[in-house]
């Protein structure tokens, strides 16, 4: 079994629909999560981490974990074209440097 | 400011050059990494220096030869490279003392091996 699960997709939603994404993990050690942004031929952008099981939300973007079933998502409202890109999700232990990705969700937004 | 800055943006190199990759950061960041990524892969760690000391080799061929000057700078030496060594190499910087090492990517160097 992976440590982490993603959908690779493509998800493809109409301008202006809530995206939905969704990471399942194995590893309980595992105890900040982070969403990162990557279009086509650039590096990673983190949107977003959080360490505490509910939600974060910045502007448009919403982050929720659930630890007790070792499932977070992440929430893109209002989508726009440019929101078009793969998106990672990540952890991290405690203490720890090593970053562990799930395979990328590839979203597309039609005008 | 949450800046890497990578040079060059896009290399071609033969298999018998020397070639080198730069990674610069001013963010007071003290680890420091390297990632290989593929055509739809995640990122795959290669190396990571923490306070200017290499702590994780992920089993990388010698052919790539990481080095940290100091603490801003990060270079990755490639020599003899093959055409499977053809890739975005990113970098990443995070802070690493104390608190969350959350990692900081720059654009990366597509490279092209031939």
């Amino acid at each position: 079994q992976k440590e982490v699960e993603q959908d690779p997709g493509p998800l493809s939603v109409p301008e202006g629909a809530i995206v939905s994404l969704n990471c399942t993990y194995s590893n309980s050690a595992f105890q900040y999560f982070m969403w990162y942004r990557q279009y086509s031929r650039k590096g990673p952008e983190l949107l977003m981490y959080t360490y505490s099981s509910g939600n974060k939300e910045d502007g448009r973007f919403t982050a929720q974990v659930d630890k007790s079933s070792k499932y977070i998502s992440l929430f893109i409202r209002d989508s726009q074209p440019s929101d078009s890109a793969t998106y990672l999700c990540a952890f991290l232990k405690a203490a720890g440097n090593k970053l562990t990705f799930g395979g990328g969700t590839r979203v597309l937004v039609k005008p | 400011d949450t800046e890497v800055t990578q040079t060059p943006k896009h290399l071609v190199m033969g298999m018998t050059n020397k070639k080198s990759l730069k990674c610069e950061q001013h963010m007071g960041h003290r680890a420091m990494y390297w990632y290989k990524q593929k055509a739809k892969k995640p990122p795959e760690l290669m190396f990571v220096y923490s306070y200017e000391k290499l702590s994780i080799n992920e089993s990388v061929p010698s052919r790539f030869s990481p080095e940290c000057p100091n603490s801003s700078l990060l270079n990755l030496h490639l020599h003899a490279l093959q055409p499977e060594d053809s890739a975005l190499y990113l970098c990443a910087s995070s802070q690493e003392s104390g608190g969350i090492n959350i990692q900081y990517f720059g654009a990366g160097t597509r490279l092209s091996v031939l």
